[in-house]
């Protein structure tokens, strides 16, 4: 079955660094997410993008954070200067089209120190 | 503001003892509803999707059902491994999906 992939799967990094989170979503899907969930807490909605641009944002997905699709393949969330509070884990999703089916990745624990 | 709210919050059952989880919403217009299974540290992983009031799907131990106003998981005669925490979701015109707070399942032998 198809499955959307995301790399590392654990990530630690010190506060005030810019990571990456990649992800590779199912090959003929068109809609792609990104979520988290602080631990104990409920997933949240952070970014969705669909034809090469950003079509909704939350309030969480302010100018520290990015979303680029820099190939047919790749998805990727970059968190440009982590703080404490970031630490969570992130999740990748796509569908194929709208309200329908969201697959999503297993994750990378973002752990910042 | 869509707002998505599950009861209960955990779940402990014996081997074989059916039960239901709630999942209640507040929407401006019910544009589907979604369940997920998500195991520690895992992703969600999708189960069923319901669009209208009245409609039902079924998935081996698992069937759901939706109302005006919220949605049922049911779950029958439940084994050990359906041990997770479900979550239910609706999404809003921009495909963006609130989650409820999930339920915590634990099937004891």
């Amino acid at each position: 079955e198809p499955e959307v992939t995301q790399t590392p799967s654990h990530q630690v990094t010190q506060m005030g660094q810019e990571v990456i989170l990649r992800c590779v979503p199912i090959s003929n899907h068109l809609y792609f997410y990104w979520y988290r969930q602080i631990l104990g807490q409920k997933v949240e909605f952070l970014v969705s993008f669909y034809n090469n641009e950003i079509s909704e944002k939350s309030e969480i997905f302010d100018d520290q954070f990015s979303v680029e699709r820099p190939d047919g393949s790749n998805f990727t969330l970059k968190i440009r200067s982590t703080k404490l509070e970031d630490s969570a884990m992130y999740f990748c999703a796509s569908s194929n089209r709208s309200n329908y089916g969201y697959t999503f990745g297993s994750g990378t624990r973002l752990t910042v120190v | 503001e869509d707002q998505v709210t599950q009861s209960p919050e955990a779940l402990r059952l014996q081997e074989g003892e059916s039960s239901s989880l709630n999942c209640s919403y507040t929407v401006s217009g019910l544009r589907g509803l979604f369940w997920y299974r998500q195991d520690p540290g895992k992703g969600p992983e999708f189960l069923f999707t319901l669009y209208s009031a009245g409609e039902e799907k079924e998935k081996e131990r698992l069937k759901a059902t939706l109302t005006k106003k919220e949605s049922f998981l049911h779950i029958t005669a439940p084994k050990p491994e359906d041990s997770a925490t479900y979550l239910c979701a609706v999404p809003d015109a921009g495909n963006m999906l609130t989650f409820g707070g999930g339920t915590r399942l634990m099937v004891k032998p």
